[in-house]
């Protein structure tokens, strides 16, 4: 079946560095790749949809300069989150898509502190 | 707006009971409905999808449009059912393919 890698798992960083979190579709290619943050007992949040090749598509209220996704491979999408700051601490995942929803593959997440 | 809501953040059944895990929706067209599960320290994975109108692992889900309610069912729970279920919801045909809205999701709990 259908695999996604995401990368790490957990990173802890100091408030002002930038982390770079990978999501990586092993056995099929994706040809758009979403990213959603979770905090604590609260549901998945959409933060924007990447398509190879082209910008991200960002939600509302979602910073682009602050989350900058970068899809450039149909097996690769990459989520910097740029100087970082305490309040961006929470869980990121990654879903990878190739058509329909029923075809979303998600990764394992991603648990971000920021000290 | 789409809107996806799920109005019990916790339920406990024993074991052998029935269960029923509560999502309605809002939408303006015809969306695709879907039942995702994340059990402990593991991904989330697709559990069934209301075009596919199959029961995966006991549980059933018909979309019920006149109530725009898309609520999981299943009538003896397991131990092994306790996880966290998110009912989610796609645009369908004309929005963007694998975009998805959750629900706050339902954390479920069957006692032995």
């Amino acid at each position: 079946g259908a695999v996604v890698s995401q990368h790490p798992s957990r990173v802890i960083c100091k408030s002002g560095t930038s982390v770079k979190i990978e999501c990586r579709s092993l056995d099929f290619q994706a040809t758009t790749m979403f990213w959603y943050r979770q905090f604590p007992k609260q549901s998945l949040m959409l933060m924007a949809t990447s398509n190879e090749g082209s910008k991200a598509t960002y939600e509302q209220g979602v910073e682009k300069d602050k989350f900058l996704i970068n899809h450039a491979s149909l097996t690769l999408s990459t989520l910097t989150v740029t100087s970082a700051h305490p309040e961006d601490s929470s869980f990121y995942i990654c879903s990878a898509s190739f058509g329909t929803a029923a075809r979303n593959t998600f990764g394992s997440g991603t648990r971000l502190t920021v000290v | 707006a789409q809107r996806v809501t799920q109005p019990e953040k916790l339920l406990s059944v024993f074991k052998g009971a029935p269960v029923e895990l509560k999502c309605n929706y809002s939408y303006s067209g015809s969306p695709e409905l879907f039942w995702y599960v994340q059990y402990s320290r593991q991904r989330l994975q697709l559990l069934l999808r209301h075009i596919s109108r199959e029961s995966i692992k006991g549980f059933t889900a018909d979309l019920n449009k006149g109530e725009t309610s898309f609520h999981l069912k299943k009538p003896f729970a397991q131990e092994e059912d306790s996880a966290m279920y998110y009912c989610a919801l796609s645009g369908g045909r004309g929005s963007t393919l694998g975009r998805l809205y959750f629900g706050r999701g339902t954390q479920l709990t069957v006692w032995p």
